[in-house]
């Protein structure tokens, strides 16, 4: 079945530094890949989406790119904030039929001022 | 705008007992989920919705019911609750399957 995988966290980092969280998947079509974002306390916010190959989704300053022939979709920012500090999680979906999201086990991300 | 609504946002179970896990959505989406998050173990889908009155199991649905009457509306219910189903429960909904997920707030359980 479908699954996808995160490095394993925390990552700690301090201001201003660039950030990658490494994201890799195994699907059997041609999937829709997700990062969320998950603030303390909070339930998972969509932060970026791409939905074929080589497309780019960006928001916030994060980016990550659908690498086909990779299986990734690395999530980078070139500068982080302390406010940046969550849970991040990739996920995919087979976009067909009732197909639902799956979710890697999420990489914390602790940003120091 | 209220998104998804999850009540309550806190409680505590002894073993045995049973509670309903509510969750209402005011943005007309067919598609309702019901997600388990356990540390480190990222989300586990227990439940899904295609709309009213049609419900399918997900991943991990042992020990839990759900009903969808409504549109609005997909309660989770725990029957006879044991210490492994202590977790944050989230709802969400979509407009299509699988895209744009809209998380409700949470609802963290304990049993003991």
């Amino acid at each position: 079945g479908d699954s996808v995988t995160q490095m394993e966290g925390p990552v700690t980092l301090s201001e201003e530094a660039f950030l990658t969280i490494n994201c890799t998947y195994t699907a059997t079509g041609y999937p829709s890949l997700f990062w969320y974002v998950q603030y303390p306390g909070e339930g998972l916010q969509l932060l970026l989406k791409a939905t074929k190959a080589d497309d780019k989704g960006s928001n916030k300053g994060f980016e990550a790119t659908y690498r086909k022939e990779t299986t990734s979709f690395h999530l980078e920012k070139g500068s982080v904030q302390v406010s940046d500090s969550a849970v991040y999680f990739c996920a995919l979906s087979e976009g067909s039929g009732y197909s639902t999201l799956t979710f890697g086990k999420g990489t914390m991300l602790l940003v120091s001022p | 705008n209220a998104g998804v609504t999850q009540t309550p946002k806190f409680r505590i179970l002894k073993i045995g007992q049973s509670m309903t896990l509510q969750c209402t959505q005011d943005m007309n989406h067919n598609y309702m989920y019901w997600y388990r998050q356990d540390p480190g173990m990222g989300l586990k889908l227990i439940y899904y919705s295609v709309g009213a009155g049609i419900t399918d199991k997900g991943e991990v649905p042992n020990g839990y019911n759900v009903s969808r009457s409504t549109t609005e509306d997909f309660p989770l219910r725990l029957e006879l609750a044991a210490p492994s189903q202590t977790s944050v429960y989230f709802c969400a909904s979509s407009l299509r399957p699988g895209v744009g997920y809209t998380f409700g707030s949470g609802t963290r359980l304990t049993v003991v």
